[in-house]
């Protein structure tokens, strides 16, 4: 099946400071990458979709100069959370959308991220 | 509103037991996927459904479209099945936007 990755898997850092995740592809093109959030016990929510060569698409309430989106290439998106406070630490989790395929996704393993 | 329930919230089971955990959901959709998203997080993709029955090795799925209704079995349920199964859906056009129910936390004891 499909692959999906994220690096890295956790990663803590200090308040201020900006962290970035990838997301990549491992053996599919995906035009369209998500990126989601989830709290502790709460359901995941979808934060933006990333378009490969174009902006990113953000969800209601989600900051897009807080989380950058870069979409640059076919099997990789990147999220990077900008000067990071402890309310985003969270457990982000990337998804794929498997061109020309219908509804298909494929996540990522999670990154989580502990800010201090 | 558009809404993912699921039941039960947290299941128990014996290992080799039947399981069934259910999904609803409030309008119509164009597919509902079920996950499995284990205690470190990661999340694995189980079924995709917008019709019928689908099945792979003991876990079964399927969806009654009319009744909005749909529910993942699991057979000869296993420890290592213990994990937080997710009902998640696409309303609408939009193939991203996946509604997310809360979870059914399974846990299989030997």
């Amino acid at each position: 099946g499909a692959v999906v990755s994220q690096h890295p898997s956790w990663v803590i850092c200090k308040s201020g400071t900006s962290v970035k995740i990838e997301c990549r592809s491992l053996d599919f093109q995906a035009t369209t990458m998500f990126w989601y959030r989830q709290f502790p016990k709460q359901s995941l929510m979808l934060m933006a979709t990333s378009n490969e060569g174009s902006k990113a698409t953000y969800e209601q309430g989600v900051e897009k100069d807080k989380f950058l989106i870069n979409h640059a290439s076919l099997t990789l998106s990147t999220l990077t959370v900008t000067s990071a406070h402890p309310e985003d630490s969270s457990f982000y989790i990337c998804s794929a959308f498997l061109s020309g395929s219908s509804y298909e996704q494929y996540f990522g393993p999670g990154t989580r991220l502990t800010v201090t | 509103k558009n809404e993912v329930e699921q039941s039960p919230q947290n299941l128990t089971a014996q290992e080799g037991e039947f399981i069934t955990i259910n999904c609803s959901y409030s309008v119509g959709i164009s597919a509902l996927h079920w996950l499995q998203q284990h205690p470190g997080g990661g999340i694995v993709s189980l079924f995709m459904l917008s019709s019928g029955k689908k099945k792979h090795g003991r876990l079964i799925a399927t969806i009654n479209i009319q009744e909005k209704h749909s529910s993942l079995h699991i057979t000869a349920s296993h420890p290592r099945d213990s994990a937080v199964y997710i009902c998640a859906v696409n309303y609408g056009g939009s193939q991203g936007n996946l509604i997310f129910g809360k979870g059914t936390k399974l846990s299989v004891k030997p």
